[in-house]
């Protein structure tokens, strides 16, 4: 099975903003969608939206709206997902996810290790 | 959009059955049978345990289960072992075409 291999930690200044990358091992995308998913620390799973590598198609939620971007690139099978106007609120370790299930958008059966994300002065 | 709603906390003895309710409304977990269940240990990724409200990924155990009524899913893990032990968050698709999750149940194997 495809496995989700992400970015290292980060320490950013709040203001600034910050790029975590999901690669799948096998060099393509075998999931519809990628999912990004964060966790503050001691919190519960926060979903913030999805693209769609084949057509670059992109969906966020409402929360986010304006905030984050996400892209695939489907040459090399990577993600990225990138917050902007960092906040202390955003320290969280961030996950990508996917689906081997067709093409659903949900029922996240590989997971990308997480990358923490510190936002501190 | 509020998350989804989950006891914060349950607890049982090994052998035991233990239920985890999780409750939405009609745009999300009751509107469709895209509920999923996850489980978290400390550190860890989170994994999915059900989909589609009752179905196990292949090498899941027989022992969780999952149904869905109205408005409210349920999680039934039967058989209760030590390694049960953990998170576990429901998430269901919504009306939005966006995915919610729960706030978390902490599951503790007495």
């Amino acid at each position: 099975q495809v496995q989700l291999v992400q970015s290292g930690a980060e320490v950013k200044k709040p203001g600034s903003s910050v790029k975590v990358s999901c690669k799948a091992s096998g060099g393509s995308f075998s999931s519809h969608a990628i999912t990004w998913v964060r966790q503050a620390p001691g919190q519960g799973l926060e979903w913030m939206g999805r693209i769609i590598p084949k057509i670059a198609l992109a969906h966020f939620a409402q929360h986010f709206q304006g905030r984050v971007s996400m892209i695939a690139d489907k040459s090399s099978g990577t993600a990225y997902m990138e917050v902007s106007s960092l906040r202390s609120e955003d320290t969280a370790i961030y996950y990508c996810a996917g689906s081997s299930y067709g093409s659903r958008v949900d029922a996240f059966d590989m997971w990308g290790q997480g990358t923490l994300v510190t936002v501190s002065s | 959009q509020s998350a989804l709603t989950q006891p914060a906390s349950v607890s049982g003895s090994p052998g035991q059955s233990i239920t985890i309710s999780c409750t939405g409304t009609s745009s999300d977990v009751g509107g469709y049978n895209y509920v999923s269940w996850y489980q978290q240990h400390p550190g860890k990724a989170p994994k999915l345990m059900i989909y589609d409200v009752n179905n196990r990924p292949s090498g899941i155990s027989y022992r969780f289960s999952g149904s869905k009524s109205g408005n409210t899913a349920s999680l039934t893990i039967s058989g209760l072992q030590a390694e049960d032990e953990g998170d576990y968050y429901c998430s269901s698709y919504t009306s939005s075409i966006t995915v919610i999750f729960g706030g978390g149940t902490k599951l503790t194997v007495l």
